[in-house]
């Protein structure tokens, strides 16, 4: 399976400033995929980024608020915009490496909290 | 659309006790299912998988058993250890072009000594 860095592993933030997440797969992957898990709750898709085009964003997401860059088949970046403290949740980078069902494997997290 | 159903916890056991999690699906056509494990402090880890209905995934003394008639993907093993203690994730993923996983809510589970 792959291995995946993301970085920072946490942080925190003030209100109305943005942090850039970044996530570094070891092999080159399709499509990457940004989720969100906010405190003791589940994980909700953000968007699924592809390599040389637009990441497509769930119902609740927009790209104004978390603008992705996929700049090569190893790389993602997720920005959080403007932030508030309902943003203070885990955000998770995770790819798909082969055939299907053959298992994901998920970046170790970034925590943030907005004060 | 399609979603996942777990068992709300939170769930205490005693060591040794036997564990279900009681897992169901909505999909269109026949997903893939699996099982994550999210250890205190730690990221999301694949724990098994089953790709098609009657597969059986397994490992570290879990298992699951994809049941198509009445979708479902319980999770079971037969004498927990504390250190099982953690939040449980079902989730599923469609064939096809849609490729990302849809997630259920998580079972915390607590194992004593």
């Amino acid at each position: 399976s792959a291995v995946i860095s993301q970085k920072p592993s946490r942080d925190i933030c003030q209100r109305g400033t943005s942090l850039t997440i970044q996530c570094q797969v070891d092999s080159q992957v399709t499509m990457m995929f940004w989720y969100r898990q906010q405190p003791g709750q589940s994980l909700t898709l953000i968007a699924t980024a592809n390599q040389g085009s637009e990441a497509t964003y769930e119902s609740g997401f927009v790209i104004d608020k978390f603008p992705i860059s996929r700049p090569n088949l190893t790389f993602s970046t997720l920005t959080v915009s403007n932030m508030s403290p309902e943003d203070s949740s885990i955000y998770l980078c995770s790819v798909e490496k082969g055939a299907q069902g053959y298992g994901y494997t998920f970046g170790s997290g970034t925590r943030l909290t907005v004060v | 659309g399609n979603s996942v159903t777990q068992m709300e916890g939170p769930v205490t056991l005693s060591e040794e006790a036997f564990l279900t999690i009681n897992c169901t699906y909505t999909a269109t056509g026949y997903p893939s299912l699996f099982w994550y494990v999210q250890y205190p402090g730690e990221g999301l880890q694949l724990l098994l998988k089953a790709t098609k209905a009657d597969d059986k995934g397994s490992n570290k003394g879990f298992e699951a058993t994809y049941r198509k008639e009445t979708t479902s993907f319980h999770l079971e093993k037969g004498s927990v250890q504390v250190s099982d203690s953690a939040v449980y994730f079902c989730a599923l993923r469609l064939s096809g072009s849609a490729r990302q996983l849809t997630f259920g809510s998580g079972t915390q589970l607590t194992v004593l000594p």
